[in-house]
């Protein structure tokens, strides 16, 4: 089944510093959406982007829903032990039959 | 009080056995998901329930079968567990009328020995 391109796999970075994930896919989504997974727990969602071009903001999260309607990004400023997790983004079509398609994940370790 | 609700949060069962998993939500949503997660591949979508009558298919639903009892309730059935459907299982729901996003259970960890 079709699965969203997602880089990197795992990152390691030091407490204060800036984050920067990516998703891309060869199709087209009208919604995208970013998850995080804690250890033991099912995933939460961090921001939702509803429109082509459009940059939102949760905290110190800020996403961008790319403008060919194929990508998006998901930047973390000034990371925090607590950022540690696994970072998912999504992507549907909303209709009658809508479905999200995962990416395989970012795995975020925050070093002190 | 958790909006969506897994049961059990572990279970270890033996090859052939059925086993059922259920899911319950206080959210109110119409629409309601089961999905597998295995380590390096994301989630994959097993069975989809779009409301109480409607049942579909996902992407790897060989294997398992589900019920949706009413609105609040969606069960997911291996019918005669194997050892490769070890994995952490989820339930998701979400609301036709808000784009569709989904909210996602706590997640149950099964074994298949």
């Amino acid at each position: 089944g079709q699965q969203l391109n997602q880089s990197p796999q795992s990152m390691f970075i030091q407490e204060g510093e800036d984050v920067s994930m990516n998703c891309t896919s060869s199709s087209i989504f009208n919604t995208w959406l970013w998850y995080k997974q804690d250890p033991g727990e099912g995933p939460v969602l961090l921001i939702a982007l509803y429109k082509a071009g459009e940059l939102t903001s949760n905290g110190r999260l800020t996403a961008q829903f790319g403008i060919t309607r194929k990508d998006s990004f998901l930047n973390i400023s000034a990371s925090i032990p607590s950022d540690v997790g696994i970072y998912f983004c999504a992507a549907l079509n909303t209709g009658t039959a809508s479905k999200l398609t995962f990416g395989t994940g970012t795995r975020l370790q925050v070093t002190l | 009080d958790a909006d969506v609700t897994q049961t059990p949060r572990n279970r270890i069962t033996k090859t052939g056995k059925r086993i059922m998993l259920e899911c319950s939500q206080t959210k109110g949503h119409d629409r309601m998901y089961w999905y597998r997660q295995d380590p390096g591949l994301g989630l994959r979508l097993i069975y989809y329930s779009f409301d109480v009558k409607d049942i579909n298919k996902g992407e790897i639903s060989d294997g398992y079968s589900v019920s949706r009892q009413a609105q609040a309730k969606f069960s997911l059935s291996l019918e005669s567990a194997i050892p490769n459907q070890t994995a952490l299982y989820f339930c998701a729901t979400s609301f036709a009328g808000s784009s569709d996003t989904q909210y996602f259970g706590p997640g149950t960890r099964l074994t298949v020995l």
